[in-house]
Parts: C-alpha cells; structure tokens; sequence
C-alpha cells in the first residue's frame, strides 16, 4: 500500500470548517483513500473513503485533487468532540482488507 | 445492526504470565477479522487478520499468536508476556454486511499492563 503524508498536529475553532490535509503521491490506480479517527482511548472509527471524485456523508467530505496524488477531508463544522487524531489510509479493496495507519493528524477543537 | 465486542476492557498481568483476550462480532457472518496494538502514543499496528476459520496471517514475528475457532470469535494470546506487550490492543472486522464493503470497524479495546 502507498504511504501517506500529514501533518502531525492542526488547531480548529469550535464551529469552523477543519480542513485536513493529506499526501499519497505514490498512490495506485486501484488504491482508494479512507479516512478514520481515534478519539482518545477508543477504537478508530470510519469517517469517509474515495477513489477518484468527491465524497460526502453525514460527518464529513472528501475531496481529492484530479492526479490523486492528495487528498483534504473537511469536517464542516468541528465541535470540540471532533478533537481526535485523524488517519488518511491509501489500500486497494483485496480479499484480506488490511489497514496500514500512519502518524495521523491530531486535530485539536478549541473553543 | 453489527456490534463487535472485546473484553477484558482493562488487564494487569506479570511478565510471564500467560495471555488470552476476546473478540466477537454479532450481527455478520464471514467477516474478515483483525488484531491491532497501539503502544502508548504510537499509531495502531496490525498484528494478525483473518479471513475465515482457522485461517491466521501474522504480520509481525513476536510471542503473540491469534485463532479463530469459530466464524465470529477471534482470540488473542501469549504463553508468556513480555513488558513489551503492554499496549492498548484493538480487534476490528470488515466485510460486506456493514452494507459499506471493506471498511473495518473497531471494537472498544483492551488496556494491557505488564508489570
């Protein structure tokens, strides 16, 4: 699986957009990019995920530029429990499934 | 609806003690199943997955070892732990009953300490 790039920690204001960027130059063609959070001491949780155009659901959006070669997930309005460490994960969908987590962003909501 | 459990939610062990936690997954069948540590302030590494009964792939060489004796259960052990093996250590499944295919859904966790 590609590697992905992000930074390690971002501010946002309680009830802005936050907007989390994310580098996978070397991703594949059948390689999609997801997105999952970890609130301190809980599992990770499944945000979003995308191959090529724009997705959006109930939490958040995910845009991805036309190369594929980045990739920024939006949450539209960040309440302090969105404060969490934010995974950007490129895998192809293959029988065994299997994540591979970085670094993530901490993303910190302040009021 | 899917629910995946885990217990114990907490654990205190000394080193060389034997090792033993549990998964469960209601609400699938077939699903793929996973093993994951994160040591403290570190990122979540994949220990072992499974994509049926009796079927286990490590992914990294250690004293740890994983079975799944039926469809939905997934258990992790050791014969003899190591201080390294504290750690907050995570099962997740993935399949196509989530209605969304191949995203992994986590459970609560188990906190091991190795003292």
């Amino acid at each position: 699986d590609a590697k992905t790039t992000q930074p390690p920690s971002m501010d946002c204001a309680e009830g802005r957009a936050a907007n989390l960027p994310c580098n996978h130059s070397t991703i594949s063609g059948n390689e999609y990019v997801y997105w999952y959070r970890q609130i301190h001491s809980q599992g990770p949780q499944y945000i979003i995920h995308g191959l090529k155009n724009n997705e959006t659901n109930e939490m958040a959006s995910l845009i991805i530029t036309e190369d594929r070669k980045s990739s920024t997930m939006l949450l539209p309005h960040a309440t302090l429990r969105d404060t969490a460490v934010y995974y950007c994960i490129v895998r192809a969908n293959n029988a065994g499934n299997m994540l591979t987590f970085g670094g993530g962003t901490r993303l910190m909501v302040k009021p | 609806s899917q629910t995946i459990h885990q217990w114990p939610a907490t654990l205190v062990q000394p080193v060389g003690s034997p090792l033993s936690l549990e998964c469960t997954v209601e609400g699938t069948s077939n699903p793929n199943l996973y093993w994951y540590r994160q040591a403290a302030g570190r990122g979540l590494q994949l220990l072992f997955y499974s994509v049926g009964i009796g079927q286990i792939s490590s992914e990294v060489p250690q004293n740890l070892s994983a079975s799944r004796p039926q469809d939905r259960q997934f258990i992790l052990s050791s014969k003899k732990l190591l201080l390294s093996d504290s750690g907050f250590y995570l099962c997740a499944w993935s399949g196509l009953a989530g209605g969304r295919s191949y995203e992994q859904y986590f459970g609560p966790g188990t906190r091991l300490t190795v003292t």
